[in-house]
Parts: C-alpha cells; sequence; structure tokens
C-alpha cells in the first residue's frame, strides 16, 4: 500500500513568516493529494488539495506544490496568522480509486506565535 | 461549518454497554466513511459505505458494526469495547468521482467516545 511521510513534526513560525510542510509517497499511481488542517477538538478540514496533472495550486496565502518525479509535495503557507496554529495532515489517494480511501501522513504541529 | 453531522459529541461507556455514534450528510454524497483517531495520531480509516453497501472493512474488530439505513445516514454500533478504543471516532462523505479519480473528504467534527 501508498506509504506518505511528512516533516517536520512540530514547527514554530513569528507571525507574518512563511511555513513550509513537505510530504513524500511511495506509490506512482497516486494522483490526488489533499491537506487537512484540524483545530483542537475538531474534525479534519480541506484547506487545499492538487491531482497529478496539476504542479501548482494556490488559494490567497495557501500554496501546494506537487514534483511526480519526485514523488514529494509540500504545503507553503504566506504570512502566517495566529490562527493558522493547528496539526495539518497531507495525504495520497489510492491509485485508481474511485473511493475516498486516502493515506495520511503522521501530521505538523504547526504553532504561530504573535 | 461542517455539513457532515455527527452524534453525540462525546460518550462515555462501560466495557458491558450497547451504544451507537450517529452521522448525517445531506450533500447527496454516495460514500460515506468511519475513521477512528487517536491522540497526537493521524486518521485511520475503518469502514467505507458505497451506494449504501459496505465497500471496505480494514479488518476491523466485530465490536464495531457500522450500518447505512440510508444515503444520508452512517451509523457506527458499539458493543463490548476495550479501554484502548477510546478514541475520536471521525464520519466522512465523499461524491464519486470519474473512474480513477478520488473525491474530497468532508469530515464531521467527530465523537469523542471514552470506554471505562
Amino acid at each position: 500500500g501508498e506509504n506518505v511521510e511528512q516533516h517536520p513534526s512540530t514547527l514554530s513560525v513569528q507571525e507574518g513568516d512563511s511555513a513550509v510542510i513537505k510530504c513524500t509517497y511511495s506509490d506512482s499511481a497516486s494522483n490526488y493529494f489533499p491537506w487537512y488542517k484540524q483545530e483542537l477538538g475538531k474534525g479534519p478540514q480541506l484547506i487545499i488539495d492538487i491531482r497529478s496533472n496539476v504542479g501548482e495550486k494556490k488559494d490567497q496565502r495557501i500554496a501546494v506544490t506537487l514534483n511526480k518525479t519526485a514523488k514529494h509535495f509540500s504545503l507553503h503557507i504566506t504570512e502566517t496568522q495566529p490562527e493558522d496554529s493547528a496539526v495539518y495532515f497531507c495525504a495520497a489517494s489510492e491509485g485508481g480509486s474511485t473511493l475516498g480511501r486516502l493515506y495520511f501522513g503522521r501530521g505538523t504541529q504547526l504553532t504561530v506565535w504573535p | 461549518d461542517t455539513e457532515v453531522t455527527q452524534t453525540p459529541k462525546h460518550l462515555v461507556m462501560g466495557m458491558t454497554n450497547k451504544k451507537s455514534l450517529k452521522c448525517e450528510q445531506h450533500m447527496g454524497h454516495r460514500a460515506m466513511y468511519w475513521y477512528k483517531q487517536k491522540a497526537k495520531k493521524p486518521p485511520e480509516l475503518m469502514f467505507v459505505y458505497s451506494y449504501e453497501k459496505l465497500s471496505i472493512n480494514e479488518s476491523v474488530p466485530s465490536r464495531f458494526s457500522p450500518e447505512c439505513p440510508n444515503s444520508s445516514l452512517l451509523n457506527l454500533h458499539l458493543h463490548a469495547l476495550q479501554p484502548e478504543d477510546s478514541a475520536l471516532y471521525l464520519c466522512a462523505s465523499s461524491q464519486e468521482q470519474a473512474a480513477g479519480q478520488t473525491g474530497e473528504l468532508f469530515f464531521g467534527e467527530g465523537s469523542r467516545l471514552t470506554v471505562l
């Protein structure tokens, strides 16, 4: 099955700085890569996703890049704010699946200091 | 606000109790999921229903029994649980996509279960 590695496990940044979280995956057939934000006591919320036919996607302060050759993808958050503090999970789909079988990374605890 | 609603938000039960977790979505999604999440860990897939039929069972112990009464509802029946089953149980739903395409998962807020 798919194996997703995520780094770093914790990340602390000053408000206004950028944050980058990186993930690698093992199954070259995986074609969907979502990022979830999970705040304390809440369920994961999708913040951005990318499919394998696209190299980069942006949504305001958040961007995701995908390198299919190297099998890695990254989340970039610019101009961080204290409310960005949360656990972030990357995930990769099971290649060829029409169902949402996702393989998650272990998560990154992001703390943004005011 | 999440469009996947889970009840109850918190549940405490003894090892001999029988209880149920409920999940509801009105987005017209035809795939629904149960995930289990332990503290500081990623969600782990338990079950997947597609068009109200069980499609995936990730070798979950029989003390967890899923049920999908209709396309909007998903239940998880609990019986004879162990303390190590204490966790956050997340429900999710997604729309079926074209062949080979995974759909976006929408998660509920979860039901936090404590087994004494």
